[in-house]
């Protein structure tokens, strides 16, 4: 119940194309969803988070939408750049525990 | 991210020995979570530490891991008796005591040859 699944597991986009990371989860109690981003050799740094009484969030060139019936979320970038190029976690956090259950995370790698 | 610093960056380890791991959370906060990241992995929760307290240690394995966080000074994280399956890269992160942002450290490489 824990567990927050991800994919796909890498993903390859063409510059300028739309990535999209899927996540899913169990736990109900969950009431935040960040998504960090890793670069090679860095520890991972918050991208964007959305809470569950929102749909969507919008920051820049990245979203987040939520669905909660269904359990799942997704982080779409628009007109991704090769700097875009990292490995991104999704992440499931319930207040009170101060634990983040994280998913096993999507290598991401646009071609310029 | 450079908030939080961890030392040292690059760690070897012959197999049995002691392998100690540093972390200085960001100033200001005093929740610090210690997870583990094996290649083409996902991070792993190990233990969420307070001042002088372990409030969540659920992830950490029974034997040879243990951690502290003192009233003054770092975090730490130490492995005893270290073996290959060790080697992995562990990430500290600092909260706020209202925050639900974790700022990651870079991180330390243990490589256990």
């Amino acid at each position: 119940q824990q567990q927050v699944k991800q994919s796909p597991q890498s993903l390859i986009v063409q510059k300028g194309g739309i990535s999209i990371i899927n996540c899913a989860y169990e736990n109900t109690a969950f009431d935040y969803f960040p998504w960090y981003q890793q670069f090679p050799g860095k520890g991972p740094a918050l991208l964007i988070a959305i809470r569950p009484d929102v749909s969507e969030k919008k920051e820049g060139r990245f979203t987040i939408s939520f669905n909660k019936s269904a359990k799942q979320f997704s982080l779409h970038i628009m007109d991704s750049q090769p700097g875009d190029s990292a490995t991104y976690f999704c992440a499931g956090w319930t207040s009170g525990t101060y634990k983040y259950i994280f998913g096993t995370g999507t290598r991401l790698k646009v071609l310029a | 991210n450079a908030g939080v610093m961890q030392n040292p960056r690059h760690l070897v380890r012959r197999r049995g020995q002691e392998a100690r791991l540093r972390c200085s959370p960001m100033k200001g906060h005093s929740h610090v979570y210690w997870y583990r990241q094996l290649p083409e992995e996902g991070l792993k929760f190990m233990v969420y530490l307070q001042k002088e307290n372990i409030i969540d240690e659920s992830g950490m394995p029974k034997e040879r891991f243990s951690a502290e966080f003192p009233k003054e000074g770092p975090s730490i994280l130490r492995i005893q008796q270290v073996v290959r399956g060790d080697s992995a890269a562990y990430f500290c992160a600092s909260f706020t005591n209202s925050g639900t942002e974790a700022f990651f450290g870079q991180g330390t490489r243990l490589t256990v040859v």
